[in-house]
């Protein structure tokens, strides 16, 4: 079964430092992996996708298939990332499975 | 902006009612998804239409159904209301194939929030 887990409801760090946030799967093949971010009055929008091995405002995911993780990182953080900040996996059968979110809070 | 558009924004019904809820996909994306949203939850997949088909569900019961039409457009219709169907609605579209997995980038419309008293 495709299941999605971010273990922390509620994440806050002071600006400037390190930020990680958690997610890990469950998925028997090779999973298609995203984060998706909503900020504040703002819809849904994707952040990044492992595929692209991109980084989108400083912000970078691994995907580790041994620890079945694929957690989110930002080296300094800004207060402008403050948001809801979900994990998703695209596996068989066109659905695209949300972990329950983590709401991140940048302090000044 | 993603040229996703939902309507209504907001709606109140009674429980055993019928609703439909509509969605406007950004124009060229002929795959839209449906999710419920429930407070505190990440979305849930109900289904996909790709090219006017159902191409996916997840699990919600029959009286959860859908329609896409040639313009883009699509609607959810939700029968025989009940009081746990009250979350947010969200309409996402995308480019899509229609293939099996899926790595496409989800445009997601603003919702419509359903309340089921």
């Amino acid at each position: 079964a495709q299941r999605v887990t971010q273990p922390e409801k509620l994440l806050s760090v002071f600006k400037g430092a390190p930020v990680e946030l958690k997610c890990n799967y469950s998925y028997s093949g090779s999973p298609e992996l995203f984060w998706y971010v909503q900020y504040s009055r703002q819809r849904l929008q994707l952040l990044l996708r492992h595929i692209s091995r991109e980084s989108i405002k400083g912000f970078t995911a691994d995907l580790n298939k041994g620890e079945t993780s694929f957690h989110l990182k930002k080296p300094f953080a800004q207060e402008e990332d403050s948001a809801m900040y979900y994990c998703a996996l695209s596996g068989w059968g066109n659905d695209m499975r949300f972990g329950a979110g983590t709401r991140l809070t940048v302090k000044p | 902006e993603t040229g996703v558009t939902q309507s209504p924004t907001h709606l109140i019904k009674t429980r055993g009612q019928q609703v439909t809820l509509r969605c406007s996909s950004q124009s060229g994306h002929n795959t839209v998804s449906w999710y419920q949203q429930a407070l505190g939850q990440g979305p849930q997949f109900i289904f996909q239409y790709y090219r006017e088909e159902e191409n996916g569900r997840g699990n919600f019961p029959p009286r959860f159904s859908g329609l896409q039409f040639p313009n883009y457009s699509s609607e959810l219709n939700v029968n025989a209301l009940e009081l746990d169907d009250s979350a947010l609605y969200l309409c996402a579209s995308s480019l899509g194939s229609g293939a099996g997995s899926s790595n496409e980038k989800l445009f997601f419309g603003s919702g419509t929030q359903l309340s089921v008293l």
